[in-house]
């Protein structure tokens, strides 16, 4: 299996633009998460689908930011309107999901940057 | 929900000793204790993880240990190498299968 699948894994915008981040999980995990890191918070929870469905968005900053999950093996995270105090490196993971068993595999991250 | 602190925040030691970084949770229920590595500029990758129903596992240089009861568990690693530095993250699965990490420990390894 290519692992987790993010793209970009670079993205330069300016403030008030779109972005869309992908992900593509490991064939045959059923969770998957969406992390944001930065430098001062840490690595952060964004939101977690089971078997397609969101269960957890408490981590989702604002309304500026959305998360869908049409399939088992494509997820995107948006982000509209773009503020610089968004940029940041976002995480896709999967896992297999039933509690206490399944191991997490990060994707490679995409680095946005919003000037 | 789950409040995992970890420490040290950054942790210096000379190449041959030994690092210890420690984790502490607070929900009972979590079941489940990763530990990931996470390389400059890389993606974090599991190192090593323990489960609820064992109190140490040991793969070659890198050791874990739980305590349950106080609710922290602990990476050791021996005879480090340069190659060891790197950012640490521990992190604790709770029953509804959510993951939380710690903050991260920059281990740095003089040669």
């Amino acid at each position: 299996d290519a692992g987790v699948i993010q793209s970009p894994r670079h993205e330069v915008t300016e403030m008030g633009q779109e972005v869309t981040l992908r992900c593509k999980p490991i064939s045959g995990h059923n969770s998957l998460f969406w992390y944001r890191q930065t430098m001062m918070r840490g690595l952060e929870l964004l939101i977690y689908f089971n078997n397609n469905v969101p269960i957890d968005d408490s981590g989702m900053p604002e309304d500026r930011f959305s998360a869908k999950m049409p399939n088992a093996s494509f997820s995107t995270l948006k982000i509209q309107p773009s503020e610089p105090r968004d940029s940041a490196v976002y995480f896709c993971a999967s896992s297999l999901g039933q509690a206490g068993t399944g191991e997490l595999f990060f994707g490679e991250g995409s680095r946005l940057t919003v000037l | 929900g789950e409040n995992v602190e970890q420490h040290p925040s950054t942790l210096s030691v000379q190449e041959g000793d030994s690092a210890v970084i420690k984790c502490t949770y607070s929900d009972s229920a979590s079941n489940y204790f990763p530990w990931y590595k996470q390389e400059l500029g890389k993606r974090p990758q599991l190192i090593i993880d323990i489960r609820s129903n064992v109190g140490e596992k040991k793969d070659q240089r890198i050791a874990v240990t739980l305590n349950k009861t106080a609710k922290h568990f602990s990476l050791h690693i021996t005879e480090t190498q340069p190659e060891d530095s790197a950012v640490y993250f521990c992190a604790v699965l709770n029953n509804f299968n959510k993951f939380y990490f710690g903050s991260g420990t920059k281990l740095n390894v003089k040669p």
